[in-house]
């Protein structure tokens, strides 16, 4: 069974600080990702990683970084949070050449 | 570009009427297209995929390439299918990611 697990399910933090959000994975997957989730949005691709140290843009970038050391682990880091981040977020991890993607629990950040 | 349409933001139905979530896209190659569904306190999971054209949970999709749609339907709606239906499009080609649809929050009225 497929374990995709955030390192926080509430996070409260204030505008300007820096923020990490941890992903890890089980299933020894190649791809995940960072989504951001909003009503009446949806989600939102922020940022995917092929494989280690791999990364690349998605649909808002704006804000974020990724990083990704390990094959089991994806960070969210938002160098400097604003209000507008407050959200939920999404992680999803995917092995390479099959459709279906696994989610995390998400982790809602409040950005005061 | 593509785009995932889900023109109910909620839907509300009664147990035991049929129930039909739409979703509409836009893609210029072939999709591959997914209804994911996220129940209270519950993570984001795949409820089912055109390509195998299968019922889960009663629910069925099928892809009309002339309307580019991928409705969701269920001919007897149940109180636990209450959740928020997520359409998703993946291309066949390239990064291969999923792009979802705003999301349609059902809710079966008891």
């Amino acid at each position: 069974d497929v374990k995709v697990t955030q390192s926080s399910r509430y996070l409260v933090k204030r505008t300007g600080e820096k923020v990490f959000l941890e992903c890890v994975q089980d299933m020894d997957h190649e791809n995940m990702f960072w989504y951001r989730q909003d009503p009446g949005l949806g989600l939102r691709l922020i940022y995917f990683s092929y494989d280690v140290k791999m990364k690349e843009k998605g649909d808002i970038p704006e804000g974020y970084s990724v990083s990704r050391e390990k094959k089991e682990r994806f960070s969210l880091i938002l160098e400097s949070a604003s209000t507008n981040q407050t959200s939920m977020y999404l992680c999803a991890s995917r092995r390479q050449g099959q459709d279906t993607q696994y989610f995390g629990p998400g982790t809602r950040l409040t950005v005061l | 570009a593509q785009r995932v349409t889900q023109p109910e933001k909620l839907l509300s139905v009664f147990k035991g009427a049929p129930v039909e979530l739409k979703c509409n896209y836009s893609y210029s190659g072939s999709p591959e297209l997914f209804w994911y569904v996220q129940y209270s306190r519950q993570r984001l999971q795949l409820l089912l995929r055109h390509i195998s054209r299968e019922s889960i949970k009663g629910f069925t999709a099928d892809l009309n390439k002339g309307e580019t749609s991928f409705h969701l339907k269920k001919p007897f709606a149940q109180e636990e299918d209450s959740a928020m239906y997520y359409c998703a499009l993946s291309g066949l080609s390239g990064a291969n990611n999923l792009f979802f649809g705003t999301g349609t929050r059902l809710t079966v009225i008891p």
